[in-house]
């Protein structure tokens, strides 16, 4: 089976820059996205990283390790709307996407 | 109406109830899902479909049955269902379902079975 690890939560001051570590193993690797979760809505797509390196997108970025199957995104100078559940979920070799748990972000004053 | 709707937003109902949830895309995408979250846990893949027809069957219980008639429109029926079923039920679509394309998901049907 797959196996996807992210913290079950984490706490930041606004105005700093949190990183949110993924660490995942599957069964082949077609790319890694992370989703964005409010509190009773949707998720909402934020990157898709299927190469090394880091992705940048204005305040957010996103890092893969395909060798060290890992990646983390970087949320940078925090609002408090940034306060959310973020999805890290890996497409593996049969294009099937597995989620891990999700980290919950709070952004306190 | 844009991107993925479902109706109802909100379910309860009893075990020996039968129900349906609804799931419109209005992307054009090709591929459409059912998922399962609960409470501090992953979400979990419980039907795939690709050109309407299902390509995916996570060992979900046949309490739940899909129907999909279109490639717009996913249904998933509901009966005799257990109170461990009470969960979110969020629909998703995407362009292709083997291809590096984004799912964008539905706002969910937050299901209580009494």
């Amino acid at each position: 089976g797959q196996n996807i690890d992210q913290p079950t939560e984490m706490t930041a001051t606004e105005g700093a820059i949190v990183q949110i570590n993924c660490t995942y193993q599957t069964s082949g690797f077609n790319g890694l996205f992370w989703y964005q979760q409010h509190a009773g809505e949707a998720p909402t797509f934020l990157s898709y990283n299927v190469l090394d390196g880091l992705e940048e997108k204005g305040r957010f970025s996103s890092f893969l390790s395909r060798s060290k199957g890992y990646s983390y995104p970087l949320l940078k100078e925090l609002q408090m709307k940034d306060s959310a559940s973020y999805l890290c979920a890996v497409r593996d070799g049969d294009y099937k996407l597995s989620f891990g748990a999700g980290t919950t972000v709070t952004v306190r004053a | 109406e844009t991107g993925v709707t479902q109706t109802p937003r909100h379910l309860v109902m009893g075990m020996t109830n039968k129900k349906s949830l609804k799931c419109e895309q209005h992307l054009g995408h090709n591929a459409m899902y059912w998922y399962k979250q609960s409470a501090k846990k992953p979400l979990e893949l419980m039907f795939v479909y690709s050109l309407e027809e299902r390509v995916e069957n996570n060992s979900v219980p046949s309490r739940f049955s899909p129907e999909c008639p279109n490639s717009s429109h996913l249904f998933l029926h509901l009966h005799t269902l257990q109170p461990e079923d009470s969960a979110l039920y969020l629909c998703a679509s995407s362009q292709f379902q083997d291809s590096a394309y984004e799912q964008y998901f539905g706002p969910g049907t937050r299901l209580t079975v009494t």
